[in-house]
């Protein structure tokens, strides 16, 4: 069965660069869901997207942005780079009011920042 | 708001013996409940979830919980572990408000299996 993509799998930025990162939800599914887990920590909610809309939003700073575009795929983008922000970042797909939109989630992508 | 406790931040045990992993929320409302696995370096699998009816749930790998309104609990545990069962098992929440909610977890608990 399909899974969630994440591009890219990993990356590498010096302080105060830009990254942008990618999530391609499983067919069908068009709710999106972004999730931060630093070292050794549980995942945080950082924002969520329902058919092109933000649906929700968490402890996401206001140097990071998301959207979601009309294939449902969702970038998020994030300026600024400081150390603190080295994590992986998961993304998770549901399919609204199906199977209770259980998420599933994308292998995560690991950025570094130097 | 919803907020999960995992009791055991780490359970070590040796293989072929039973485990539980401990897990319990607390919401304002009424919830779903799951238990995701993380194998070291890798993403978050969904091992099983409560989402209503019967109170005990089974899950891949032999894994099993059960739902505990009363306590608000919801355990999971394996009668018998092996090697590749070690892993970090996050508990999750979310609320049963309709849609696009985001999932509440715990801190983990890294359970290691021995020879």
């Amino acid at each position: 069965a399909a899974g969630v993509i994440q591009s890219p799998r990993h990356l590498i930025k010096e302080k105060r660069e830009t990254a942008t990162l990618k999530c391609y939800p499983i067919p069908r599914h068009d709710t999106v869901y972004w999730y931060q887990q630093g070292p050794g920590q549980d995942p945080q909610f950082l924002i969520s997207f329902y058919e092109k809309m933000q649906s929700d939003k968490g402890s996401i700073p206001d140097r990071f942005s998301a959207q979601q575009f009309s294939d449902y795929h969702s970038e998020l983008n994030m300026s600024s780079l400081e150390l603190g922000d080295s994590a992986l970042y998961f993304c998770a797909s549901s399919e609204f009011g199906v199977n209770t939109d259980t998420q599933y989630f994308g292998p995560g992508t690991r950025l570094t920042v130097l | 708001a919803q907020s999960v406790t995992q009791l055991d931040s780490q359970v070590p045990v040796f293989e072929e013996a039973p485990v539980e992993l401990r897990c319990n929320y607390s919401s304002s409302v009424s919830v779903y409940l799951f238990w995701y696995v993380q194998y070291p370096n890798q993403g978050l699998q969904l091992l099983l979830k409560y989402l209503s009816g019967s109170t005990l749930v089974k899950g891949i790998n032999g894994f099993e919980a059960e739902f505990n309104k009363s306590q608000t609990s919801f355990h999971l545990r394996k009668p018998s572990v092996h090697i590749s069962d070690t892993a970090e098992y996050f508990c999750a929440v979310t609320g049963l408000l309709g849609g696009s909610e985001k999932l509440v977890f715990g801190k983990g608990t890294k359970l290691t299996v021995n020879p």
